[in-house]
């Protein structure tokens, strides 16, 4: 079964600092890759996507993610981080397994806390 | 803009109780999910439905059924609601992939649940 892994449940950056988020996936095929971001109270907002070709792409609010097949990994980067990007992130991979309509599988999250 | 709504924020309902929670989105898109979310599990998908009346099982179907006779509408049901049912559902909507290729979910705001 495809799973998805983010091993960091929290992350602590600096105001104006970089940041790596990672995620990594077990999946039987070519993956599709996603990053969304979950501001509090607020459901899920898409930050990018990979579904073929260049393996760096670029997303809204200034993030990027690189696919790398080799170490079945996407993990999510932004070169300077801002106080709005405070929030909880989620990396996933499609299609479902188990079937039927074109579901995701999410990975438990990671929490970025900015510091000031 | 693709719009995903959710007919309640916030919903209290006592053990026992039969809960319904709606889903409505306007972009025409076949497939609709639901999933809930709790703290340190991500997101666990419940149901999904790729058509009008077409339904299957996620991961966590137990306790739980849906309903969708129009297509922009998925109703998600509490038959008797136990307070481990206590949780954030969220809905999503998708195109129908074509081919292999899978396309993003976009989610609604999310319903609190609280079961007492």
């Amino acid at each position: 079964a495809q799973s998805v892994t983010q091993p960091d449940i929290h992350i602590t950056v600096s105001e104006g600092a970089s940041l790596e988020l990672r995620c990594n996936y077990s999946y039987g095929a070519t993956p599709y890759l996603f990053w969304y971001v979950q501001s509090p109270g607020q459901g899920l907002q898409l930050l990018l996507k990979y579904f073929s070709g260049d393996t760096l792409v670029q997303g809204i609010k200034g993030f990027e993610a690189e696919f790398k097949r080799s170490q079945s990994s996407f993990n999510l980067r932004k070169p300077s981080v801002h106080w709005s990007d405070a929030a909880e992130y989620f990396c996933a991979v499609g299609p479902y397994s188990g079937g039927g309509a074109d579901g995701l599988t999410f990975g438990k999250g990671t929490h970025l806390i900015i510091q000031p | 803009d693709v719009k995903v709504t959710q007919s309640s924020r916030y919903l209290v309902k006592r053990t026992g109780e039969k809960v319904f929670l709606e889903c409505v989105q306007d972009m025409d898109h076949e497939n609709m999910f639901w999933y809930r979310q709790d703290p340190g599990l991500g997101l666990r998908l419940i149901y999904f439905s790729y058509d009008v009346k077409m339904k299957e099982k996620g991961d966590i179907p137990e306790g739980y059924s849906v309903s969708r006779e129009k297509k922009e509408r998925f109703s998600l049901i509490l038959e008797s609601a136990s307070t481990n049912q206590t949780s954030m559902y969220l809905c999503a909507s998708s195109l129908r992939a074509m081919g292999t290729l899978s396309y993003e979910q976009y989610f609604g705001p999310g319903t609190r649940l609280t079961v007492t």
